[in-house]
């Protein structure tokens, strides 16, 4: 089947604004997970959906970053008033087991 | 920091040489995985390695595990120019959070 998709692709800001980022995770995985790349930087855990369960969300960097996951399916990262810092790739992964987490191809933030 | 290191951070090798890449983490592990990037795409898995194995294979990758240096390796042998990417190590200390390195990017030249 499909993997895990994300939109947009990319995406061009300008500071203050407000950001919606989207993740369809393959269907049935149990799991999803947000990430961020940085640009030379590694991979930064966000938050974590893990069925009814209640998020982890201690990845998140402030209070302006905050995730839904709707019906246990999509998923929508939100940055609220987006700073420069927050220019970066954001990663959403999904999986259905205690292993291998499949990704999607990532958001490209840019924040002017 | 609870993230891997990878190092070196670039690595070029000539088609046909192996390429070695490290990773060291800091805390106790469930289990380390290597994830590999292409340019421009998101990340696909390559291996993974249980904190009681030692040394396993797939294809042309071997992974070795030292939990006692906390420590893993990445060995691609016989290099191929679309073996060209970034690597990353990822460890999970449990509830399947992983905690990802820096990466390795990796130049295959033909």
């Amino acid at each position: 089947g499909a993997g895990v998709s994300q939109s947009p692709s990319n995406k061009v800001t300008e500071k203050g604004k407000d950001v919606e980022l989207r993740c369809d995770p393959i269907s049935g995985h149990t799991a999803l997970y947000w990430y961020r790349q940085s640009l030379g930087q590694g991979l930064e855990f966000l938050i974590y959906f893990q069925g009814n369960s209640a998020p982890d969300k201690s990845g998140l960097p402030s209070d302006r970053f905050s995730a839904e996951r709707t019906g246990g399916s999509v998923s929508t990262l939100t940055i609220q008033r987006t700073q420069q810092e927050d220019s970066a790739v954001y990663l959403c992964a999904s999986s259905d087991s205690l292993n291998e987490q499949f990704f999607g191809p990532g958001t490209r933030l840019t924040v002017l | 920091s609870q993230q891997g290191e990878e190092d070196p951070q670039a690595l070029s090798i000539q088609e046909g040489e192996n390429a070695t890449m490290n990773c060291s983490y800091k805390t106790s592990i469930n289990n380390l995985q290597w994830y590999r990037q292409n340019s421009g795409r998101g990340l696909v898995h390559l291996i993974l390695i249980r904190s009681n194995e030692r040394e396993k294979h797939s294809g042309r990758l071997r992974v070795t595990l030292d939990t006692s240096k906390k420590s893993s390796s990445l060995l691609i042998t016989a290099s191929r120019a679309a073996d060209t990417a970034s690597y990353f190590c990822a460890t999970d200390r449990g509830a399947n959070n992983l905690f990802f390195g820096t990466g390795t990017r990796l130049t295959v030249i033909p």
